[in-house]
Parts: C-alpha cells; sequence; structure tokens
C-alpha cells in the first residue's frame, strides 16, 4: 500500500560524491517536493515540481538540483556533497489544488 | 513569509490522558490549509487531521480534534485517552495557494503506560 517510495531507507557517502535520491509516487499527482529534516528546525523545502520538467527553488536550494523526466519520479542531486547535508531527506506528492502530502518513509544520508 | 511555531518541543502524559499541542502561525492569507502529521520512530509521515481556514467548525477525527481560532492565528490539537501509539513527533504544517507546507518545530510527544 506504499505510495510514496524514496528508494533507500539509509545512505552513507563520502564528502565530494554525487549523490542521488530516487522517489516515485503511484497516485498521480502533479506536485512532488523534497525537503529535509533537521532536529530542531522542522522540515525545510529544498525544492519542488508542479509538472514534468518543471522545478522550482524552495527555503535552501543551494548544493542541491533536481530532475523531474517523468510525473511519477523526482530526483534529489547532491552534486559534491559535504557534511553538512548530513539529513533525513523526505519526499512528498500532492495533487495540484493541495489539501495534504502524502509522504515517503525517508532516506537518511549521512557523509563522512 | 509564512511561520509555524510549537512552542513545545518536549511533552509526557501517562496513557489515557488528554493532550494538547500548541500551534501558531502567521500569515496575510485568507484561505489556507492547516495540517497536523504525526512522525513516529518509523519515519513515516502521517497525517492526523485537516483544518480549511474558511471553514468555522473544528476538525475531529476519532479521537484527535482542533481548536483553531483564525483571528489569534492558533491552531491546537487534542489527542483525547491517549494511547502508547500516540508516541511521536507532531508537526503542525500550513500550506496556502502553492501547495507549498511550511511545518513548525515539532512537538516530542511521549505516551507513559
Amino acid at each position: 500500500d506504499v505510495k510514496v517510495t524514496q528508494s533507500s531507507r539509509y545512505l552513507v557517502k563520502r564528502t565530494g560524491e554525487k549523490v542521488f535520491l530516487e522517489c516515485v509516487q503511484d497516485m498521480d499527482h502533479e506536485n512532488m517536493f523534497w525537503y529535509r529534516q533537521d532536529p530542531g528546525l522542522g522540515l525545510r523545502l529544498i525544492y519542488f515540481s508542479y509538472d514534468v520538467k518543471m522545478k522550482e527553488k524552495g527555503d535552501i536550494p543551494e548544493g542541491y538540483s533536481v530532475s523531474r523526466e517523468k510525473k511519477e519520479r523526482f530526483s534529489l542531486i547532491l552534486e559534491s556533497a559535504s557534511t553538512n547535508q548530513t539529513s533525513m531527506y523526505l519526499c512528498a506528492s500532492t495533487k495540484a489544488g493541495g489539501g495534504g502530502y502524502t509522504f515517503g518513509s525517508g532516506t537518511r544520508l549521512t557523509v563522512v | 513569509a509564512q511561520t509555524v511555531t510549537q512552542s513545545q518541543p518536549e511533552m509526557s502524559v501517562q496513557e489515557a490522558e488528554t493532550v494538547t499541542l500548541s500551534c501558531t502561525y502567521d500569515t496575510s492569507e485568507s484561505n489556507y490549509y492547516l495540517f497536523w502529521y504525526k512522525q513516529p520512530p518509523s519515519r513515516q509521515m502521517i497525517l492526523v487531521i485537516r483544518q480549511e481556514a474558511y471553514k468555522q467548525q473544528n476538525a475531529t477525527e476519532n479521537r484527535f480534534s482542533v481548536n483553531f481560532q483564525k483571528a489569534a492565528k492558533s491552531f491546537s490539537l487534542k489527542i483525547s485517552d491517549s494511547q502508547l501509539g500516540d508516541t511521536a513527533m507532531y508537526f503542525c504544517a500550513f500550506e496556502w495557494g502553492a501547495q507549498k507546507l511550511v511545518f513548525g518545530q515539532g512537538t516530542r510527544l511521549t505516551i507513559n503506560p
């Protein structure tokens, strides 16, 4: 019954590596989002997309990029991973018009 | 800018008690949604309850209810007859026309047996 799937639950990468976090939803939602979650800071928006090949910067886009080649898939890319990108990453989707997100189960990324 | 504030980083109550989590927000929008999400140790964010700003009636979902005070920009969550499975992080969130969610910092709730 999983509707938003994140490809990895835990990930350990080295500083400087290029990292791909994948997210797939099966609900035909138009909107997809990437957040990072850090203790005491809640969830902060990195990037979002309202349609295929569209992307918009969120509140903390620095050091990240995204790709949305198909409606159901939204990828987050860390071009050159750094230790301050160690965090929990959450993907979410919603239909056009909003009204509540469906979240993936998160990827805990550690950059060493 | 829209902001959401949860002033209680941690709360702890005994099983079967009632607990209220606080949330305030700041916005100049008139039409928006407010949410409470639960994140148990499994990390899956689960929608607990949703309130549409134009509806004056407070939303309820079984043991969960909200006290929505639009003028005061307050949106508290009440959990009645609390259960061990309610132990989780709870996030208050705000959504307006852009469908972006703005989250509070979270409240860690522990239900003790």
